[in-house]
């Protein structure tokens, strides 16, 4: 049959700026976060995590902000660049450790 | 380090045909993998969790019988997809942690294009 439409919320960005994706995640008990990256035809590729006694943690150019009171995750990339064009998801661990994925946000690196 | 290989990339088969997808982890053990498939434009939907010598534990509305999960040893898993159909048409992906870390990182495989004609 036809499908309804799926479209990816999508952020554009200039090459140069921060980018700042969101995820509300759904499981209160949920205590490690994760995002990813995935590329077209490719497998996720891990970015950053993060643990729920923690609220903030940074790597290379990328921060991960965890808010448990409203159960919402962030991640800001510093200084977005062509190469950071992807689907950015996150990941929040459930019983027996297995990962529930969000819906994904398409992210557009405007040269 | 922490390599997952997924064999093949990508599949044409007919319809009524069986497939199987191989999950290798390259360079570390891994007593539990996980497959999940993937439509365009969505998220990744966890199927089943393979464990390492025992049946694999799927996840509710899939069908076992037509995703058949072998983990015989400690560093490979296979999804058999039996008497597939269009709709089975999807990207297919697996994922391992290593048992050697004590942490819940999962490292994934390149994915698998199914396309059933």
């Amino acid at each position: 049959g036809e499908s309804v439409g799926l479209h990816l919320p999508t952020l554009s960005v200039q090459e140069g700026d921060n980018s700042i994706i969101n995820c509300a995640y759904s499981n209160s008990a949920s205590d490690y976060f994760i995002w990813y990256k995935q590329e077209s035809g490719k497998g996720p590729q891990f970015i950053i995590d993060i643990r729920s006694n923690m609220d903030k943690r940074q790597g290379q150019r990328v921060t991960v902000l965890l808010n448990k009171t409203v159960k919402h995750l962030s991640l800001q990339i510093a200084a977005t660049q062509p190469g950071d064009s992807a689907v950015y998801f996150c990941a929040e661990a459930r019983g027996n450790n297995r990962l529930a994925f969000g819906k994904g946000n398409q992210v557009v690196v405007i040269p | 380090g922490a390599v997952v290989s997924q064999h093949p990339s990508w599949v044409i088969c007919k319809s009524g045909t069986s497939v199987k997808i191989e999950c290798r982890s390259l360079d570390f053990q891994a007593t539990t993998m996980f497959w999940y498939r993937q439509f365009p434009k969505q998220s990744l939907m966890l199927m089943a969790t393979s464990n390492e010598g025992s049946k694999a534990t799927y996840e509710q509305g899939v069908e076992k019988d037509k995703f058949l999960i072998n983990h015989a040893s400690l560093t490979l898993s296979t999804l058999t997809v039996t008497s597939a159909h269009p709709e089975d048409s999807s990207f297919y992906i697996c994922s391992a942690r290593d048992r050697a870390r004590n942490n819940e990182k999962l490292f994934f495989g390149s994915g698998t294009q199914l396309s059933v004609l």
